[in-house]
């Protein structure tokens, strides 16, 4: 079965530092998102991609965060300059071109920022 | 605004018991509706959906679900509970149109199946 898959899986960053999260959508799904979940707290949306923009961000989403598909099967999440509080895990989900697809969800990716 | 309330943290039930995982809305446009389930170590699974039509929904693993426009709820049901349905499970609504995607989650509760 198709998924989504996420890379690292964990990642110790020092505060300032830049990171780069990885996700492999399925292949023929056209919309990404990102989401995080700080450690206690619910599940939030950050960004929503599609046809090679964003769609929609949340506002969590500010200059610090940059969401890029460079080449046609990744998609990845970069963070600038990393903040304590920046520390949660974070998801990447897709679905297909049709209008009430599911959301395919990835394992995440579980940041900690020292 | 959206929001997505789970009245129960934690849900402790003993095997083949039924449960019901309860979820509250608000929202002041039509929302669609959506059970996920993670289990540990794992991504967010969908269980079912609700977008319109019928009321009562039927998701995998023998779940199923009832949209109460009135109440404003969606509350999760299952008749007979297994270990394996050990998890967190998770309420959310999006919007429709361009919105659809942007999921609004509950805090999720934590379902526990003793033996």
């Amino acid at each position: 079965e198709p998924e989504v898959t996420q890379t690292p899986s964990h990642q110790v960053t020092q505060m300032g530092q830049e990171v780069i999260l990885r996700c492999v959508p399925i292949s023929n799904h056209l919309y990404f998102y990102w989401y995080r979940q700080i450690l206690g707290q619910k599940v939030e949306f950050l960004v929503s991609f599609y046809n090679n923009e964003i769609s929609e961000k949340s506002e969590i989403f500010d200059d610090q965060f940059s969401v890029e598909r460079p080449d046609g099967s990744n998609f990845t999440l970069k963070i600038r300059s990393t903040k304590l509080e920046d520390s949660a895990m974070y998801f990447c989900a897709s679905r297909p071109s049709q209008h009430t697809g599911e959301l395919f969800f990835g394992e995440g990716s579980r940041l900690t920022v020292l | 605004a959206q929001s997505v309330t789970q009245l129960d943290s934690q849900v402790p039930v003993f095997e083949e018991a039924p449960v019901e995982l309860r979820c509250n809305y608000s929202s002041s446009v039509s929302v669609y509706l959506f059970w996920y389930v993670q289990y540990p170590n794992q991504g967010l699974q969908l269980l079912l959906k609700y977008l319109s039509g019928s009321t009562l929904v039927k998701g995998i693993n023998g779940f199923e679900a009832e949209f109460n426009k009135s109440q404003t709820s969606f509350h999760l049901r299952k008749p007979s509970v297994h270990i394996s349905d050990t998890a967190e499970y998770f309420c959310a609504v999006s919007g429709s149109g361009g919105s659809y995607g942007k999921l609004t989650f509950g805090q999720g509760t934590i379902l526990t199946v003793h033996p």
